[in-house]
């Protein structure tokens, strides 16, 4: 069964660094979207992505984020300068078709970011 | 501010038992509502999605049940298994936009 992949699992920064992390969404997906979890709390959304642009964003996603579909498998959300309260978990996902909002959207395994 | 409330926060049932989790929101105007799974550092995964004209939907053992009216919905466990514990998370999508607010959880732990 197809699925939702992540890399790394794992990545510890300092803050002030930049960090990318990387998503490879379901094939034949034409949504992508990044969300978060901080440690004990609930699942935030970030950003939608449709067609080579943002189509919605989070209070969240400020300037310091940034997405990007650089090639025709990779999805990936850059944070330019980590700051301590950006540890979390990242869940990237993705969803089919031509009615993005209705479906499925399934999850990747997450990149637990720690910030130092 | 779109809302979404799940109680209880968490329970203990014992294997073979049910147990039913609720949902309330307040997103609107409304256009899905979905119930997830998500095991301990994972991520989560669809169990059930319900449009505002379906009262419920069934996947396996779960049960979900839905009332747009009310802005309440259900998830019913049965003949529960270890396999069970876990986050259920109530997660609503409003027809305005493609982001999903979600609830933070029920923790459900089957003991034998």
């Amino acid at each position: 069964e197809p699925e939702v992949t992540q890399t790394p699992s794992h990545q510890v920064t300092q803050m002030g660094q930049e960090v990318i992390l990387r998503c490879v969404p379901i094939s034949n997906h034409l949504y992508f979207y990044w969300y978060r979890q901080i440690l004990g709390q609930k699942v935030e959304f970030l950003v939608s992505f449709y067609n080579n642009e943002i189509s919605e964003k989070s209070e969240i996603f400020d300037d310091q984020f940034s997405v990007e579909r650089p090639d025709g498998s990779n999805f990936t959300l850059k944070i330019r300068s980590t700051k301590l309260e950006d540890s979390a978990m990242y869940f990237c996902a993705s969803s089919g078709g031509a009615g993005g909002r209705g479906e499925t959207q399934y999850f990747g395994p997450g990149t637990r970011l720690l910030v130092l | 501010k779109n809302q979404v409330e799940q109680s209880p926060q968490s329970l203990i049932i014992l294997e073979g038992k049910n147990c039913t989790l609720q949902c309330n929101y307040t997103v609107s105007p409304f256009s899905n509502l979905r119930w997830y799974k998500q095991d301990t550092g994972r991520g989560p995964v669809s169990l059930t999605i319900m449009t505002f004209s379906e009262n419920t939907k069934s996947n396996g053992r779960y049960t979900a049940t839905l009332d747009a009216d009310t802005k309440q919905s259900s998830l019913h466990i049965t003949a529960s298994q270890l396999s069970d514990s876990a986050s259920y998370i109530c997660v609503v999508s409003g027809s305005n936009d493609y982001k999903l607010s979600f609830g933070a959880g029920t923790t459900v732990t089957v003991r034998a």
